[in-house]
């Protein structure tokens, strides 16, 4: 299996813009989460998905994100209209939904909004 | 509600020196505990976890860490640093019966030549 499979690796963006990240999932898993690290804030929990179904969105910072699962493998965050505050490195993770069970990690998309 | 807490934001030992990272959990239930390890432009890997069973856990590269619920801690260890466990490293919890992973702030290990 390929892993957990996050694109683009880097973006950069104007102030306004909208960005989509998207998240293809691990083949059997059915938990999906979504993470923003900083250097200020650390590793923070956006949302997480079982199923396709949106579980906890408490950590999504404003109105500007939204994540959406259209099908079991494949996720995106948009945030729409960007701002520079949103700069960061976002990480999507899956794992098999148990609880018990590890989540294996994306590689990454950095993030950059001027 | 959960939170873990990872004492010293910044940790060095000397190559050959024992590696000790400090996770504190708060939780009404035993959670899942686990180590994750994130070298530089990389995502998480996972070091070990704890689930049930032996509260001592070995994991990849030579860690270990112990679940000891009288002291809320799952403290990472490793007897001798090499250079290349130079990275950063997170403590993180599922509380029993839920599946959000929270993490802690991160612990940076610096080994020293």
């Amino acid at each position: 299996d390929a892993g957990v499979i996050q694109s683009p690796r880097h973006e950069v963006t104007e102030m306004g813009q909208e960005v989509t990240l998207r998240c293809k999932l691990i083949s059997g898993h059915n938990s999906l989460f979504w993470y923003r690290q900083t250097m200020m804030r650390g590793l923070e929990l956006l949302i997480y998905f079982n199923n396709n179904v949106p579980i906890d969105d408490s950590g999504m910072p404003e109105d500007r994100f939204s994540a959406k699962m259209p099908n079991a493998s494949f996720s995106t965050l948009k945030i729409q209209p960007s701002e520079p505050r949103d700069s960061a490195v976002y990480f999507c993770a899956s794992s098999r939904g148990s609880g018990n069970t590890e989540a294996f990690f994306g590689q990454g998309t950095r993030l950059t909004v001027v | 509600a959960q939170s873990v807490t990872q004492l010293g934001s910044h940790v060095s030992v000397s190559e050959g020196a024992l590696v000790l990272l400090r996770c504190n959990y708060s939780s009404s239930v035993p959670p899942y505990l686990f180590w994750y390890v994130q070298y530089p432009n990389q995502g998480l890997q996972l070091l070990l976890k704890y689930t049930t069973g032996a509260t001592l856990v070995k994991g990849i590269n030579g860690f270990e860490a112990e679940f000891k619920k009288s002291e809320t801690s799952f403290h990472l260890t490793k007897p001798s640093a090499h250079m290349s466990d130079a990275a950063e490293y997170f403590c993180a919890v599922i509380e029993a019966g839920a599946n959000n992973l929270f993490f802690g702030t991160g612990t940076r290990l610096t080994v020293i030549p």
